[in-house]
């Protein structure tokens, strides 16, 4: 089952501009993380923030998380071609006493020199 | 270095055929994860082991197999009762701090 679903679905942007990714899921979460994917690569983690955090920051990252909307935002700032790449939210919830990460189906960022 | 190494990187399967994938990680991690990626989807969680010798099925378990005889290794077999195999496949270990640790992933094509 899909928990977060990722919006917009592709962003296309300039460098120098900031980029914005939203995420909204359904159940309650441990945690919610960010990974980036490169085109046909593995999964890259981000950064995570756990429910009772509000806002977290790692380097030009800025993630938001309000539990009470269900929702958080992956803010890049200052953005390179270099960032193009698919993001991804997962939500971390236990499942039978185990943790296990439900990814959205993700945003593809294109960032144009 | 430290790391999820994932093989073949490529592989062609025939209808009817099994195949097995390798993943094998060396950061000395408990917990290992199988995901499924279809081009324009998110992952989708296949099986995972948290011990050795011990693995629950995750969303779309159906078709595959595993089995997790050593901490290092989380070997996938795509059986043929998989009746849409070809897929990104990509496996996953997580050393209890919560963020998941990719390999550079498994691409399968059925023929």
């Amino acid at each position: 089952s899909q928990q977060g679903e990722e919006d917009p679905q592709a962003l296309s942007i300039q460098e120098g501009e900031n980029a914005t990714m939203n995420c909204s899921y359904k159940t309650s979460i441990n945690n919610l993380q960010w990974y980036r994917q490169n085109s046909g690569r593995g999964l890259v983690h981000l950064i995570l923030i756990r429910s009772n955090e509000r806002e977290k920051h790692s380097g030009r990252l800025r993630v938001t998380l309000d539990t009470s909307k269900k929702s958080s935002s992956l803010l890049i700032t200052a953005s390179r071609a270099a960032d193009t790449a698919s993001y991804f939210c997962a939500t971390d919830t236990m499942n039978s006493g185990y943790s296990t990460l439900t990814f959205g189906k993700g945003t593809m960022l294109l960032v144009s020199p | 270095d430290g790391g999820i190494t994932q093989s073949p990187k490529y592989l062609f399967r025939k209808e009817g055929q099994n195949v097995t994938l390798s993943c094998e990680q060396n950061l000395n991690h408990d917990a290992m994860y199988w995901y499924r990626q279809d081009p324009g989807q998110g992952l989708r969680l296949i099986y995972y082991s948290q011990i050795v010798n011990d693995f629950q099925k995750g969303d779309i378990a159906e078709g595959y197999s595993v089995s997790r005889e050593k901490k290092e290794s989380f070997p996938l077999t795509v059986t043929s009762a998989q009746k849409n195999p070809t897929a990104f496949y990509l496996c996953a270990s997580n050393g209890g701090a919560g963020e998941l640790f990719f390999g550079e992933g498994s691409r399968l094509t059925v023929l």
